[in-house]
């Protein structure tokens, strides 16, 4: 069966220092891959999405940005983070066409 | 702009009685719609969905309704248990050649008591 895997669960990080959150999913070949995060109170909010290595799409323009070096991994990143990266970021992965998508646990991120 | 929106922040139930969760939508382009439920400090977990094709789709004591003329989708729980105490999401998605992209409402936090 399929299976992701997201760490750290929790991160406190100082405000301008760098951020790596890294995803992998076992038990499936050539997923879609996503980073969402969910702002205290409010819902999830695609921030990048992943057809295949290589190629990645923003849908928001931000601080942040992802990569995925291997057909089934997928990282976030910053160079700098700000107070407004707080959040709760989760990774999701799903087949072709309609097919529900399979989130991660999570990790939050907390920016001091 | 909020595609998806779900009304109701909140919905508190008896056990054993139905629980109705709402959610609208404005995007006629969206033809596929998916309900998770979640726990705090943990990821979203599918519950089920419909495609536009569909009015009606049924799983144990999930079933999800679709009303294509309204833009109104509805997941109901019956009988509704502790257990299902959660947030509760609704999402919709238009099949694009860039991956399943997906649009969540805001949540409704379900409480269902003794």
């Amino acid at each position: 069966s399929q299976t992701i895997h997201q760490w750290p669960a929790t991160l406190v990080q100082p405000v301008g220092s760098p951020l790596s959150l890294e995803c992998t999913v076992e038990g499936t070949s050539n997923p879609n891959l996503y980073w969402y995060r969910q702002a205290a109170g409010r819902g999830l909010q695609l921030l990048f999405y992943s057809v295949g290595i290589g190629q990645i799409s923003s849908e928001v323009p931000q601080n942040l940005s992802a990569s995925r070096p291997q057909d089934r991994q997928f990282i976030l990143s910053s160079k700098k983070l700000l107070l407004s990266d707080s959040g709760f970021y989760l990774c999701a992965w799903s087949g072709d066409g309609y097919q529900p998508q399979h989130f991660g646990d999570g990790t939050r991120l907390s920016i001091l | 702009d909020q595609q998806v929106k779900q009304n109701s922040p909140s919905l508190s139930v008896q056990e054993g009685r139905i629980s109705i969760l709402n959610c609208d939508y404005t995007n006629s382009m969206f033809d596929y719609f998916l309900w998770y439920k979640k726990y705090p400090a943990e990821g979203p977990t599918f519950l089920i969905s419909i495609s536009s094709i569909k009015d009606k789709n049924e799983d144990g004591r999930f079933t999800v309704f679709l009303n294509k003329s309204a833009k109104h989708l509805s997941l109901h729980i019956v009988p509704s248990q502790p257990g299902d105490s959660a947030v509760y999401f609704c999402a919709a998605s238009g099949i694009t050649g860039g991956g399943n992209k997906l649009t969540f409402g805001t949540g409704t936090q379900l409480k269902v008591e003794l």
